[in-house]
């Protein structure tokens, strides 16, 4: 079966200190990979998303940055963290790009910047 | 564009009452429907799903019906426990110009389920 995990759980930061999240998927090839962002108290916002090694999509300007490196493994950084980027982060994946697919989800990283 | 919008929380019950938590959405295509929840610190699961207009999704006892011509999908439970707890996203799916799909989440409902 295929499991998705996320490191680190939590993770306090100073602000303009870098910042690195790993997400990495067991069990499948070539996953859709997803990075959403939740802001406290608020829905959902999807900020990047993958389809293969190198091919990374931005959903909306800021200072974060994605990269995948390898078939099962995307990675959020950031050079210099702001106080609005504090927030709990979650990875999904799906095996394909129909809209029936369904978007299985990580446990999250909660991210404190201070 | 595309969005969903649910009840605004937090909706407080006593174990065993019937569940209601409104989600209506608005989408130019033929959107897939869905319902996560996510308990308290932890990441999203997916409740049920469906993917066309008079589908009944279901688990749990948790039950949805895509009605397209209301443009909503209610989630119900005919008696919740203090274990269904939880914040509850109605989202959607639709094909977007870049081939890909994406999830766009109503702002959460939290239900409160009291002994």
């Amino acid at each position: 079966s295929q499991t998705i995990h996320q490191w680190p759980a939590t993770l306090v930061q100073p602000v303009g200190s870098p910042l690195s999240l790993e997400c990495t998927v067991e069990g499948t090839s070539n996953p859709n990979l997803y990075w959403y962002r939740q802001a406290a108290g608020r829905g959902l916002q999807l900020l990047f998303y993958s389809v293969g090694i190198g091919q990374i999509s931005s959903e909306v300007p800021q200072n974060l940055s994605a990269s995948r490196p390898q078939d099962r493994q995307f990675i959020l950084s950031s050079k210099k963290l702001l106080l609005s980027d504090s927030g709990f982060y979650l990875c999904a994946w799906t095996p394909g790009l129909s809209p029936t697919d369904t978007q299985y989800f990580g446990p999250g990283t909660r991210l404190t910047v201070l | 564009g595309d969005s969903v919008t649910q009840m605004e929380g937090p909706v407080t019950l006593s174990e065993e009452a019937f569940l209601t938590i409104n989600c209506t959405y608005t989408a130019t295509g033929y959107p897939s429907l869905f319902w996560y929840v996510q308990y308290p610190g932890e990441g999203l699961q997916l409740l049920l799903k469906a993917t066309k207009a008079d589908d009944k999704g279901s688990n749990k006892g948790f039950e949805a019906t895509y009605r397209k011509e209301t443009t909503s999908f209610h989630l119900e439970k005919g008696s919740v426990q203090v274990s269904d707890s939880a914040v509850y996203f109605c989202a959607l799916t639709s094909m977007f110009s870049g081939g890909y799909n994406k999830l766009i989440f109503g702002a959460g409902t939290r239900l409160a389920v009291h002994p």
